[in-house]
């Protein structure tokens, strides 16, 4: 069974920069043909998908959000992070990894909420 | 790049049939077959609903079924259920190997 689990601080302060871990069981991020994303939802929001890393190591991200985003992978602890910089307010939001095939995420996590405040 | 647009709520009565739009360009919903469809509960992640267009995930209920004419892919939900008010999302392939999500739709079943 596939499953993903975010983690990471609920709380950060503007301007800090955030790391969550998305930890994978009953796969591996270095499998031939994963790929892995990270979405985010605001509070009463809508979705917005961020980045992707696949298992060769091939990234694309978010034209709006590429300047402060980085993803990874550590395949030795099955993880793929995710980091943005210089958190605002506005980024206040659950965010959730998914497991991506065919441009649709089949295995979502639990989502870990992040709240930015000072 | 602007999100995909959907209509901010629909609903229907128990039984009846509903289908929510979701309209983009010819550089997303038009130029790929890869559009896919997610029910969200509230305070729980998305759930697949349909892939690349018209494919459902096994164990998703044959009441959901997608199309696409044109820029616009939609989502119709037949035999609504208690069960089915929850929120919509529609997602596609767009440039630059991207995914783009629609604001959402608030469906309520009366």
């Amino acid at each position: 069974q596939v499953t993903l689990k975010e983690s990471g601080p609920a709380l950060v302060k503007p301007t800090q920069t955030l790391t969550l871990t998305c930890t994978l069981s009953g796969l591996s991020p270095s499998t031939v043909g994963m790929r892995a994303s990270w979405i985010r939802q605001p509070p009463g929001k809508a979705l917005e998908w961020l980045a992707r890393i696949d298992w060769d190591d091939d990234k694309v991200y978010s034209t709006s959000l590429r300047s402060r985003l980085t993803i990874s992978k550590d395949t030795s602890k099955n993880q793929v992070v995710l980091t943005m910089t210089n958190m605002d307010p506005g980024d206040t939001a659950t965010y959730y990894c998914a497991r991506e095939r065919s441009g649709s995420m089949d295995v979502w996590g639990q989502g870990t909420t992040v709240t930015v405040s000072s | 790049q602007s999100a995909l647009t959907q209509p901010a709520s629909v609903s229907g009565s128990p039984g009846q049939s509903i289908t929510i739009s979701c309209t983009g360009t010819s550089s997303d919903v038009g130029s790929y077959n890869l559009v896919s469809w997610y029910q969200q509960h509230p305070d729980k992640a998305p759930k697949l609903l349909i892939y690349e267009g018209i494919k459902r995930p096994s164990g998703v209920s044959d009441r959901f079924s997608g199309s696409k004419s044109g820029n616009t892919a939609s989502l119709t939900i037949s035999g609504l259920q208690a069960e089915d008010d929850a929120d919509y999302y529609c997602c596609s392939y767009a440039g630059g190997r991207t995914l783009i999500f629609g604001g959402g739709t608030k469906l309520t079943v009366l």
